[in-house]
């Protein structure tokens, strides 16, 4: 059974690099017919794609955000991780990690699957 | 705002049908596959729907995905109050080089 679990600080000060981490079980980060995404939820929110490294440690990122975001994977450990800089107010939000289907070469056909329980993170000083 | 349009809300009776929308456009919905997830309040989302009509082991043929053209559709069948959850829609965006989601719908079993 494939799971994933969210840890990082639940509060960061405004300015200041929000970090995360998703531990992985039941599958390998490196099995290459996977990604592995960040998501996000502000509050009474819909879902934001942060962005999502493929097994080579390539990735991709919303535009929105690509200047503050670093996904990376750490093998080894079976994990990946976020980091987000320079937050503010607005990057408060329930952050949740996701393995990726599918592929993106045509017509994407992306799915998120499993998710894991979703950690918050407020911003605040 | 969010790239993809659902309705805010929907709410039906047990044991009735309900159908929640998703719109978009020829760079998202039009050109790619849609993905359906519900989410009880509280907790993480998960998959209901992929390559649009597609159901994950162990969900159950009440839920049903269609797409034309720019729109999709969630389709749910034989209402139960369990169903009672935020539904959002999901797609790649081949102009934006981004996955994008619709702002999810609450269904309310009346």
């Amino acid at each position: 059974q494939v799971q994933l679990q969210e840890s990082g600080p639940g509060l960061v000060k405004p300015s200041e690099t929000l970090s995360l981490t998703c531990t992985v079980s039941g599958v390998s980060v490196s099995t290459p017919i996977y990604r592995w995404a960040w998501m996000r939820q502000a509050p009474g929110r819909g879902l934001e794609w942060i962005g999502d490294s493929y097994y080579s440690g390539g990735t991709e990122n919303n535009p929105s955000l690509r200047s503050r975001v670093t996904i990376s994977l750490d093998k080894s450990k079976n994990q990946f991780s976020l980091k987000l800089t320079s937050v503010t107010s607005a990057d408060t939000a329930v952050y949740f990690c996701a393995r990726v289907s599918g592929d993106r070469v045509g017509p994407t056909d992306d799915w998120f699957d499993p998710w894991g329980q979703g950690t918050l993170v407020t911003v605040s000083s | 705002q969010s790239v993809l349009t659902q309705p805010p809300s929907v709410s039906a009776a047990p044991g009735q049908k309900v159908t929640i929308s998703c719109s978009g456009s020829s760079s998202n919905v039009g050109d790619n596959y849609v993905s359906w997830y519900h989410q009880l309040p509280g907790t993480a989302p998960k998959l209901l729907i992929y390559q649009n009509n597609k159901r994950p082991s162990g969900i159950p043929d009440r839920f049903s995905g269609s797409k034309s053209g720019t729109s999709a559709t969630l389709g749910i069948t034989g209402l139960q109050t369990g169903d009672e959850a935020d539904y959002h829609c999901g797609t790649w965006d081949t102009s934006l080089s981004a996955v994008v989601f619709g702002g999810g719908t609450r269904l309310t079993v009346l």
